[in-house]
């Protein structure tokens, strides 16, 4: 299957500081990812959707000020957590459709960043 | 009301063991039906998708999803201790460029 890559994969920075988190494809292109954040014991919940070349759409409740998504190449999808906070203490995961399967555009998921904000 | 309700767990069952794992939904669009597994601290990865109702078999792995009652399951056959990791339904409306949403995932573990 395709290869989605995260950069760092953990992190740990103080509170107030920005914290940029890496996402790319390596084996092909994807005009859109999405970003999921991860708290211990509950679900995937979906941040936003990166575009490639245009601007992120976030989900109900997602600070778009707070976390800025650029999704400037067809490779490469960076989130940027700013001013973080403790309770931005999180797994962060990325992922990004890959070929399609039976009419279904399965997702690939990079193996995720744990940022703990101190 | 979650949109995609699953038991956390854990589960903990004896090696050859069969495990069922089951999920229930309230949004009656969904159509395209998932299965991840997540082992710890790694990013999920696709076990098998379903289309509208039906059955999909795959290895020691049988997906069925009855869109009547809203209820997905997955059964794994013969379980094994590499088996052990989280289990996670998903579900879209469409089988494009998706939204994907996701249970809380059911932590499987086997015994030797």
């Amino acid at each position: 299957g395709a290869v989605v890559s995260q950069h760092p994969s953990w992190v740990i920075c103080k509170s107030g500081t920005s914290v940029k988190i890496e996402c790319r494809s390596l084996d092909f292109q994807a005009t859109t990812m999405f970003w999921y954040r991860q708290f211990p014991k509950q679900s995937l919940m979906l941040m936003a959707t990166s575009n490639e070349g245009s601007k992120a759409t976030y989900e109900q409740g997602v600070e778009k000020d707070k976390f800025l998504i650029n999704h400037a190449s067809l490779t490469l999808s960076t989130l940027t957590v700013t001013s973080a906070h403790p309770e931005d203490s999180s797994f962060y995961i990325c992922s990004a459709p890959g070929q399609v399967r039976g009419g279904y555009n399965e997702q690939f998921f990079g193996p995720g960043t744990r940022l703990t904000v101190l | 009301q979650k949109e995609v309700e699953q038991d956390p767990g854990p589960l903990s069952v004896p090696e050859g063991a069969i495990v069922s794992l089951n999920c229930t939904y309230s949004n009656s669009a969904f159509q395209y039906f998932m299965w991840y597994r997540q082992y710890s601290r790694k990013g999920p990865e696709l076990l098998m998708y379903t289309y509208s109702s039906g059955n999909k078999e795959d290895g020691r792995f049988t997906a069925q999803v009855d869109k009547s009652s809203k209820y997905i399951s997955l059964f794994i056959r013969d379980s094994q201790p590499s088996d052990s990791a989280t289990y996670l339904c998903a579900m879209s409306v469409s089988g494009g460029y998706q939204k994907v949403t996701f249970g809380t995932g059911t932590k499987l573990q086997v015994i030797p």
